[in-house]
Formats: C-alpha cells, structure tokens, sequence
C-alpha cells in the first residue's frame, strides 16, 4: 500500500470558518492531488502539485487554496468553508505526470459544513 | 461532452460468475491511460488495473481484465469468478496526455453487489 496519510477522518464545521485538510506521504512522489467526491459526479480535481511550492488548479478549484512546502506534505484550505464544500476529500499521489501513471489515494476525509 | 462513462449505476451477479462494468471514454489525444478503481463501503480508492493506449495486449490482473476496444473507445472490467468481498462501487478513470500532472477523469461508478 502506497505511504499516504489525511488528517483529519473526519470534520464537522460551520459555515464561514476556516478548514485545513492535510495529506501527508511516505512515498518521495513528485506529484501531489486534492480531489473531492460526492454524489453522482465519481472524483473531481480541485488542485493539484508538481513539486515543492508548485501547485495548480483543477476543475473545481473555487474556494481553495493548496499549499506545499515539503515534498511529503500537500495542505487544502478552504478559507471560508459553505455548505457545498460538504464532501469526501481524497489525497493521491504519483511519481510522475505522464499518462501512463498511477495515481495512488489515501483513505479520505469526510468534511460537514453546517 | 463527459470524458468517462459509466451507464450501469449498479450491477448483480452470482457468486462465482464473471461480470462485465461497462466504461467508454472520450478524447482526441492519442496518449492517454485508463484506469480502475474499487470503493469498497469502508471507502478508500483502491486501484485495480490500467491500460494505456498504446498497449497491443489487454491488461490483466489476477482476476481482473481489462476489454480495450480503441475504435469503439471502451474499456470495461471484466471480473472473473466473483467473490462476496467484490460488491463495492467500481469507478473508471482517464488520464490524457504525455506531461505535466494530467487530471484524472472518474465516471460516476458502478455499484456491484455480488449474491450469495
């Protein structure tokens, strides 16, 4: 099993607050991603990392920000959690970009924004 | 247009019976990898098999296979001899492209229930 931890499991927050989700390797992997799951829409991209403070958006990057300081660590905030932002974020990574690389998950974190 | 689909929202199958998961894909670039992944209820993503474009041969993977039609842009799973523990949602995924962190595109899922 790839080296790939999240923290928190799970949250529970209200509406306008700040939340930090951290995921966090074993692995060395050059490459980083934040995805969010929910209903009826499989995975989505929210932002992704290619190296150490080199980051860029996904498809559904409003109201995130990522952060990445250490190759090991990826941070997703969401500075002002809403209640659409309710969801499963889930952490992969991989050694490279090309297509033909696998992207390895962590085990989720559940975010409930009343 | 969506780049991943997956029209059977949950399947059956007998225990020790092979089942098919439909998945077809969209996309103009001629690099590009497919992938499966397996949700179990306690819901991490676990990946099961990939096939890349350019690969001459089906994937496998134990009992897992991958059934690649280029032309008519389909790649479904297919699981031989199914077990209890193989009732999970089934998720295919597309990657395009020969650089950068390509985004992974998912389908919405299949959920298989395997039966007794």
């Amino acid at each position: 099993d790839a080296g790939i931890t999240q923290s928190p499991r799970h949250k529970v927050t209200e509406t306008g607050t700040p939340v930090t989700l951290r995921c966090h390797q074993t692995e060395n992997h050059r490459y980083m991603y934040w995805y969010r799951q929910d209903p009826g829409h499989g995975l989505r991209l929210i932002h992704y990392s290619y190296g150490v403070k080199d980051t860029d958006k996904g498809e559904v990057s409003d109201g995130y920000s990522v952060s990445r300081s250490k190759t090991e660590d990826f941070l997703l905030t969401l500075e002002s959690a809403t209640s659409s932002q309710t969801s499963v974020y889930f952490c992969a990574i991989s050694e490279s970009g090309v297509s033909q690389d696998t992207q390895y998950f962590g085990p989720g974190t559940r975010l409930t924004v009343l | 247009a969506q780049k991943i689909t997956q029209t059977q929202p949950g399947m059956f199958v007998q225990e020790k019976e092979a089942v098919t998961l439909d998945c077809t894909y969209d996309t103009s670039d001629p690099s590009y990898g497919l992938f499966w992944y397996k949700q179990p209820s306690s819901g991490e993503m676990i990946f099961l098999i990939y096939q890349g474009s350019y690969d001459q041969q089906n994937a496998t993977e134990g009992r897992y296979s991958l059934n690649f039609q280029k032309a008519r842009k389909s790649a479904n799973l297919v699981i031989s001899a199914s077990q209890l523990g193989d009732s999970a949602m089934y998720f295919c995924a597309m990657r395009e492209g020969q650089g950068g962190a390509n985004n992974l595109f998912f389908g919405t899922g299949t959920r298989l229930t395997v039966i007794p």
